[in-house]
């Protein structure tokens, strides 16, 4: 069935690079997505990455996929204060064709000063 | 930048009674989902909705759960009978096309059920 995991916190401290951690059960998900949720916001869009692709890059985020193991990750780069939020993995099915996402449990990631 | 709306962004109410939860979508999207979050769970998908007719439902959307688009902007969610396990937060989200499309999450609504 369809099933996504994280670990439930990270923290990091300033100007580190920070790494979250997503399996997947669920080999036909076409794409992978991470969004980040900051304290009484909803959920936004951080980045996304097909699932024939093995990397993708934009700014400070990197976005790694390994379809073998079924892992996805998500490395932030000089890690700032402002980046302490929930961060969820979620994919999506094109066969369903209904947008449907599954997420996983969310990331909590904090970064000290 | 266009945004997804949700109202009210608190709702409290007793057991039985019923909710109507609301949403604005993008203007030119064509495709709406809820989610819902219970506290310390995950995100869970309810329902997907289009061209007037909901696309897929989960197990949680039973009976008691409907979709509405009344007119050309509000996607509203109804509990007819709330139950104190349906206390979560609701996500409304919208995307233009389908599947490859990004879906934009509204704020939430937090439900309470007493």
């Amino acid at each position: 069935g369809e099933d996504v995991e994280q670990s439930l916190f990270l923290s990091v401290r300033e100007g580190d690079s920070s790494v979250i951690n997503c399996t997947y059960t669920d080999s036909s998900s076409t794409y992978l997505y991470w969004y980040k949720q900051e304290p009484g916001a909803g959920l936004q869009l951080l980045t996304y990455i097909f699932s024939n692709m093995d990397m993708k890059q934009d700014q400070r985020l990197t976005v790694l996929l390994n379809k073998k193991d079924k892992h996805l990750s998500l490395r932030i780069a000089d890690t700032q204060t402002g980046d302490s939020a929930i961060y969820f993995c979620a994919e999506s099915f094109g066969s369903s064709n209904t947008g449907k996402l599954i997420f996983g449990q969310g990331t909590t990631l904090q970064v000290k000063p | 930048e266009p945004e997804v709306t949700q109202t009210p962004s608190h709702q409290v109410t007793q057991m039985g009674q019923e909710v109507i939860l609301r949403c604005v979508p993008i203007s030119n999207h064509l495709y709406f989902y809820w989610y819902r979050q219970i506290l310390g769970q995950k995100v869970e998908f309810l329902v997907s909705f289009y061209n007037n007719e909901i696309s897929e439902k989960s197990e949680i959307f039973d009976d008691q759960f409907s979709v509405e688009r009344p007119d050309g902007s509000n996607f509203t969610l109804k509990i007819r009978s709330t139950k104190l396990e349906d206390s979560a937060m609701y996500f409304c989200a919208s995307s233009e096309k389908l599947s490859t499309d990004t879906q934009y999450f509204g704020p939430g609504t937090r439900l309470t059920v007493l």
